[in-house]
């Protein structure tokens, strides 16, 4: 058990670029959960799959992002033309079928938008 | 739809003290209550969760926390900090049993706690 892994840790892009996140759950969780923190507030959640289908997504995900989750493992968060205001950490968590009432989190990505 | 209000923003405390951090929430439903922490520039780590059965819950490093139904509190304590002990606080809550939120957790927005030598 590695634990929830994310990459890049950090990413700093010019406003409208596209930038992408990856998200590795722990092995075999079939719950992924993406959440934003920006600085000073607790995190919010922004999309959740269960193994690869989408099942909710908070009315926070606006058209320019969009998520994946294409064989029910890793995760993709893509963000498309850049804002300034899009600047915050994205947090991946995830948790099993036997235990889906416990999230595990990852260490996250900063993302800073210039 | 759940709300959480963490009621202090900073907690000061000196090592070896007492500590409380306090958190309200707000739902129409039952619910599930979540401690985790935030060591700077990393994820959250999971302290202690009320799921039901006993009130009180008892997590990792020393901390426990108690459910109070009538008051919708879910209060953090530890009865010893130490200086490692330094690190911002999220309560958080989910739909309890037969909810229909996939899990997703509703946060506060934080307490940060400073444990002074």
């Amino acid at each position: 058990d590695t634990g929830v892994s994310q990459d890049p840790r950090h990413k700093i892009t010019k406003r409208g670029q596209n930038v992408t996140f990856r998200c590795d759950p722990i092995s075999e969780h079939n719950r992924l959960y993406w959440y934003r923190q920006t600085l000073g507030q607790g995190p919010e959640f922004l999309t959740y799959f269960q193994n690869e289908a989408q099942l909710e997504k908070s009315r926070l995900l606006s058209d320019r992002f969009s998520a994946e989750r294409p064989k029910g493992s890793f995760s993709t968060l893509e963000i498309q033309r850049t804002e300034q205001g899009d600047s915050a950490m994205y947090l991946c968590a995830s948790s099993s079928r036997g235990n889906r009432n416990t999230q595990y989190f990852g260490p996250g990505t900063r993302l800073t938008v210039l | 739809a759940q709300s959480v209000t963490q009621l202090d923003s900073q907690v000061p405390v000196f090592e070896e003290a007492p500590v409380e951090l306090r958190c309200n929430y707000s739902s129409s439903v039952s619910v599930y209550l979540f401690w985790y922490v935030q060591y700077p520039n990393q994820g959250l780590q999971l302290l202690l969760k009320y799921l039901s059965g006993s009130t009180l819950v008892k997590g990792i490093n020393g901390f426990e926390a108690e459910f109070n139904k009538s008051q919708t509190s879910f209060h953090l304590r530890k009865p010893s900090v130490h200086i490692s002990d330094t690190a911002e606080y999220f309560c958080a809550v989910s739909e309890g049993a037969g909810g229909t939120s996939y899990g997703k957790l509703t946060f506060g927005q934080g307490t940060i706690l400073t444990v002074h030598p």
